[in-house]
This record gives C-alpha cells, sequence and structure tokens, in this order.
C-alpha cells in the first residue's frame, strides 16, 4: 500500500545551520505531497505542498521539491532558528472525494541557540 | 472564524468507560477526520466523513464511532475505552476534492487507565 518514510530523529542542529530532512514514499498513481509542523502543545499545521512531479513548495525559509524519479519529497532550509524546533510531518494525499492523508512517523527538530 | 476546535482537551478514562471526543468546524468544509498520534507512528486515520450523513472506516476503525448528521460537527466515540486508546487525537477539515489543505484542531490528550 501506499506509504511515507521519514529520516528519525531527534535532529539536533545549532542556529544558523543548514537542515534536510529526508522523505521518500511510495505510490501507485501520483499522488500530492506536504510538509506539515506541530509546533509544542498544538496541532498540525500545513508548512507547503507541491501537487505534481517537479513542483517545489516554499514557505517561511523551508523548501521541498517533489522528485518522482527518486520518489522523495526533502524538506530544507538554509538557516534553521530556535523557533523552527518543532516535529516535521511528511505526507502524501489523493485528491478525489477522500482527501485521506497518509503521514510519516514524524522527525523532531531541535535547534539550540 | 474559529477553525476547528476540539474539547476537551485533556480526559482521563478507566477502562471500560465510554466518551465522546467533539470536534467541530466553522468553515463550511465538507470532509473531516479523525487522527490518532502515537509516539513513533505518526498519525494514523481512525474514521472519516465525506458529508453530512456519510462516514467511512480509516486505518484503525476498531473501537470508536463516528457520525456526521452536520457539517459543523464530527464527534467520535469511545464506546468501552481499553488501555491501548491512550493517545493523543486529532481532527481535521478540509474542503471537498483535491488536494484541499486540511485543518487541524489542537488535540485532545486521552489516558485510560
Amino acid at each position: 500500500g501506499d506509504s511515507v518514510t521519514q529520516m528519525e530523529g531527534p535532529v539536533t542542529l545549532s542556529e544558523e545551520a543548514f537542515l534536510t530532512i529526508n522523505c521518500t514514499y511510495t505510490a501507485t498513481g501520483y499522488p500530492s505531497l506536504f510538509w506539515y509542523v506541530q509546533y509544542p502543545g498544538e496541532g498540525l499545521q500545513l508548512l507547503l505542498k507541491a501537487t505534481k512531479a517537479d513542483d517545489k513548495g516554499s514557505n517561511k525559509g523551508f523548501e521541498a521539491t517533489y522528485r518522482k524519479e527518486t520518489t522523495s519529497f526533502h524538506l530544507e532550509k538554509g538557516s534553521v532558528q530556535v523557533s523552527d524546533s518543532a516535529v516535521y510531518f511528511c505526507a502524501l494525499l489523493y485528491g478525489g472525494a477522500t482527501n485521506k492523508l497518509i503521514f510519516g512517523t514524524g522527525t523532531l527538530l531541535a535547534v539550540q541557540p | 472564524n474559529a477553525g476547528v476546535t476540539q474539547t476537551p482537551k485533556f480526559q482521563v478514562l478507566k477502562t471500560g468507560q465510554s466518551m465522546t471526543l467533539q470536534c467541530a468546524q466553522d468553515m463550511n468544509h465538507e470532509y473531516m477526520s479523525w487522527y490518532r498520534q502515537d509516539p513513533g507512528m505518526g498519525l494514523r486515520l481512525i474514521h472519516y466523513s465525506v458529508g453530512a450523513g456519510i462516514t467511512d472506516q480509516g486505518e484503525v476503525p476498531n473501537g470508536y464511532n463516528v457520525s456526521r448528521s452536520t457539517t459543523e460537527d464530527f464527534p467520535l466515540r469511545l464506546l468501552s475505552a481499553a488501555p491501548s486508546q491512550t493517545s493523543v487525537y486529532f481532527c481535521a477539515s478540509s474542503g471537498s476534492g483535491g488536494a484541499y489543505e486540511q485543518y487541524f484542531g489542537p488535540g485532545t490528550r486521552l489516558t485510560v487507565t
């Protein structure tokens, strides 16, 4: 079945370091791909999305490119801040009638000053 | 706009007790869903609804019931709580069809002793 695999955390970085969180997926069709972020004690918020191959999603300095050839959607940021500390979830979705999201296990990012 | 609201925020139940987790949205979204979040497992879909009067099972439906009598509300019922249902529960909603963003509530942390 369809699935999402994320790199395991926690990821600990110093402020201003470069961030990469790997995400790969398995799907029979052409899903849309998402990154959601969960700050401590809160629900999930959409960070960015891409709906077709080669699309690049971006928001708040984060970027991810939908790579069909490698079935990947890695999250990157050039310079992280302490305020970026959160859990990041990669997810895929087939649209149409159901809008069901399939999540990866999440990656905890801790940024130290 | 309140977005997606959930009550209660915290709940402790004894094994065998029943309760209802409330979820409401004020965005006139057709699609609503319930997820549970467990350490190391990401979010897993329990039940979902594509409109009032229509519900379906997700990945982990056993032990939970839902109904959707209005567009706004989507309660989740635990008929006989078990320790395995200790988790954080999130409700989400989105517009129907396509890769629409899902909006998440703040979550309910449930402990079953």
